[in-house]
């Protein structure tokens, strides 16, 4: 069975400084999809990034960017220039390429940016 | 584009009351899910469906809980009866894997809280 590890209960920045983090999977499967989604104190899930396996490009999405170790099965989540609105709640989650049913989240890591 | 939209946002009963949650996916998504967020938990999927079919309901706690999506564009979720150990937020999302959509947008949420 699939699943994810997100190692790091808490993390803490300081605004306009860069925080890394860390999310491990473990999968038999080749193809799949790896997303980070963001939840902030309203509940809300709000997708903040995601990236195909199949593809050795690390996904850029302005500030936030993800280093995807495939061999690893390593897929972190880098936040540039922290803003005091990205203090949240962080998941990491994993889908089956194929498998149009379960993501499969990590227990998140909640994030506070200090200003 | 509107979003999933989830109905009630928030929602205080009774312990032993009928409780009833409503989702609109995204149009032209046809896969609908259902999901529940608590603390001890995490999240987890209770139910999802393909073109307005049950695919998997192995995530339903119970008899106590049951789900429907009578066209394409609406879905409940049932409690009844409700007891305090059902307290969580639940989330509904949708996606459109034929249509090149691999992510799986969520809704609001909706907060429940059985006394």
């Amino acid at each position: 069975a699939q699943t994810v590890t997100q190692s790091q209960p808490e993390m803490s920045v300081q605004e306009a400084e860069t925080v890394t983090l860390s999310c491990t999977y473990d999968t038999s499967e080749n193809n799949y999809y790896l997303f980070w989604y963001k939840q902030p104190p309203s509940r809300q899930m709000i997708l903040v990034i995601r990236q195909e396996a199949y593809k050795q490009q690390n996904a850029t999405e302005n500030r936030f960017s993800v280093n995807f170790q495939k061999a690893a099965k390593s897929f972190s989540l880098k936040i540039s220039d922290s803003q005091l609105g990205d203090t949240a709640m962080y998941f990491c989650a994993f889908r089956e390429e194929g498998s149009q049913g379960n993501l499969i989240f990590g227990k998140g890591t909640k994030l506070s940016v200090k200003p | 584009d509107a979003g999933v939209i989830q109905s009630p946002r928030h929602e205080v009963t009774e312990m032993g009351q009928e409780v009833t949650l409503r989702c609109k996916p995204i149009s032209g998504h046809d896969y609908l899910f259902w999901y529940r967020q608590t603390m001890m938990r995490g999240l987890e999927l209770l139910i999802y469906f393909n073109n307005n079919v049950p695919i998997d309901d192995s995530g339903m706690p119970e008899d106590r809980f049951s789900a429907k999506m009578p066209n394409a564009s609406f879905s409940t979720l049932k409690i009844q009866p409700s007891e305090p150990r059902d307290s969580a937020v639940y989330f509904c999302a949708s996606n459109s894997p034929a249509h090149g959509g691999n992510t799986i947008y969520f809704g609001e949420g909706s907060w429940l809280t059985v006394v």
